[in-house]
């Protein structure tokens, strides 16, 4: 298993550009979730999804676009990059046991965004 | 809205000494408690898993505790080494698994 891939590890936009972040998991996870991480801020949750088809909202959504079609991806869209927007931003995803109970959460490395 | 706060922000400790991480939540219905590593310009990797009904964890030196009541959570590490200087992260998980983070502690354990 690859686990948690994000592409690109770096990224530069200008102000105004719009742009995907790539999320994929080779875990049939269905759990998948979207975090940036600020200094000073900590992590905090922007999109998640608990399946294909559905999302919700996180703390920090403005500005970003999610949508789930398959299991294994989970892509975030900035529709207009703005300089707030330069941050690290993790993707990770999770799967429930058979009964439930507790779970493991798998994160990506990570891409760096700055947005000029 | 849900809260995670972790004491102390900073920790420096010589090898070989046990040490104690706090984290405190505002929200007692929590799916579960979760206490992640994070090494400087890395992600995020998870150290225990506490279910909502079970009271700690123990993996190898660390122990981790969960007192839902009080809204409290431990990260206890025993014998600490310099490889465990990192940035502890504690997490409350939601239903859907979605996690609110503290803001971590930034422990240096010197040789």
């Amino acid at each position: 298993n690859a686990g948690v891939t994000q592409t690109p590890k770096f990224q530069v936009l200008k102000t105004g550009q719009s742009m995907t972040l790539q999320c994929a998991q080779d875990m049939n996870h269905e759990y998948m979730s979207w975090y940036r991480q600020d200094p000073g801020m900590g992590l905090r949750l922007i999109h998640y999804s608990v399946g294909a088809g559905i999302t919700d909202q996180g703390e920090v959504p403005n500005g970003y676009n999610v949508s789930r079609s398959t299991t294994e991806d989970f892509p975030l869209r900035l529709l207009s990059a703005a300089p707030s927007q330069t941050s690290v931003y993790f993707c990770a995803s999770s799967y429930s046991r058979p009964g439930g109970g507790a779970d493991t959460q798998y994160f990506g490395p990570g891409t760096r965004l700055t947005v000029l | 809205k849900q809260e995670v706060t972790q004491i102390p922000a900073a920790l420096s400790v010589p090898e070989g000494e046990n040490l104690v991480l706090n984290c405190s939540f505002t929200d007692s219905a929590i799916y579960n408690l979760q206490w992640f590593r994070q090494d400087p310009g890395k992600g995020l990797t998870s150290l225990l898993l506490i279910q909502s009904s079970q009271r700690e964890q123990t993996s190898g030196r660390l122990n981790a505790s969960l007192d839902k009541s009080s809204g409290r959570s431990t990260l206890y590490i025993a014998a600490s080494q310099p490889g465990d200087s990192a940035t502890y992260l504690c997490a409350r998980a939601g239903s859907a698994r979605q996690l609110t983070f503290g803001s971590g502690t930034q422990l240096t354990v010197l040789p």
